[in-house]
């Protein structure tokens, strides 16, 4: 079946830094989300992308469309400790079609 | 608007035990979905209901069963659960099917 790559699996930054993540499929997708996991909770809807080029921005959380559609960018900007959990990545190839979860990235912020 | 609830939270289970899994949604969405979620995997789609008196099976529905009780409630049930379904369990909705998914917080299964 369809996979997504996340990179990096996992990432330890200090508490005011800025964060990138990227996800990857091997397909074309015509739509991303991007979600977060805190611990022991369920994934929550950050950014939804439906278009190449595509720039979205959620308070300081900034996703982007690739414009190959074969990828998708999420960054954190100043991160604060409540960023701390798993950021997943989905992605569909058409709509109506199931969406494909990748693995995560999962986000430490030291004080 | 609670979203979508879960029960039970947790759950432990002896091989060869069944239990039903609880989900229901007061968003007023069509559709709802059963995935599990395991360790350095993606969540991958158990089930899913397009709307209600509707049920089709996903990537990986061996093992299980779905009732869509009405459109609120959708259930996951175990007949004789096996080591290899121990994983946390998510349900989702949205609107229309394959739209942009909401989810609950998880049922953590343990089966010994």
């Amino acid at each position: 079946g369809q996979q997504l790559n996340q990179s990096p699996q996992s990432m330890f930054i200090q508490e005011g830094e800025d964060v990138s993540m990227n996800c990857t499929s091997s397909s074309i997708f015509n739509t991303w989300l991007w979600y977060k996991q805190d611990p022991g909770e369920g994934p929550v809807l950050l950014i939804a992308l439906y278009k190449a080029g595509e720039l979205t921005s959620n308070g300081r959380l900034t996703a982007q469309f690739g414009i190959t559609r074969k990828d998708s960018f999420l960054n954190i900007s100043a991160s604060i400790p409540s960023d701390v959990g798993i950021y997943f990545c989905a992605g569909q190839i058409d709509y109506g079609q199931n969406f494909v979860f990748g693995p995560g990235t999962r986000l430490s912020v030291l004080p | 608007n609670a979203g979508v609830t879960q029960t039970p939270k947790f759950q432990v289970l002896k091989t060869g035990q069944s239990m039903t899994l609880q989900c229901a949604q007061d968003m007023n969405h069509n559709s709802m979905y059963w995935y599990r979620q395991d360790p350095g995997m993606g969540l991958r789609l158990i089930y899913y209901s397009a709307s209600e008196g509707t049920t089709d099976k996903g990537e990986v529905p061996n093992g299980y069963n779905v009732s869509r009780l009405n459109k609120r409630e959708f259930s996951l049930r175990l007949e004789s659960a096996a080591p290899s379904q121990t994983s946390v369990y998510f349900c989702a909705s949205s609107e229309r099917l394959m739209d942009t998914q909401y989810f609950g917080p998880g049922t953590r299964l343990t089966v010994l």
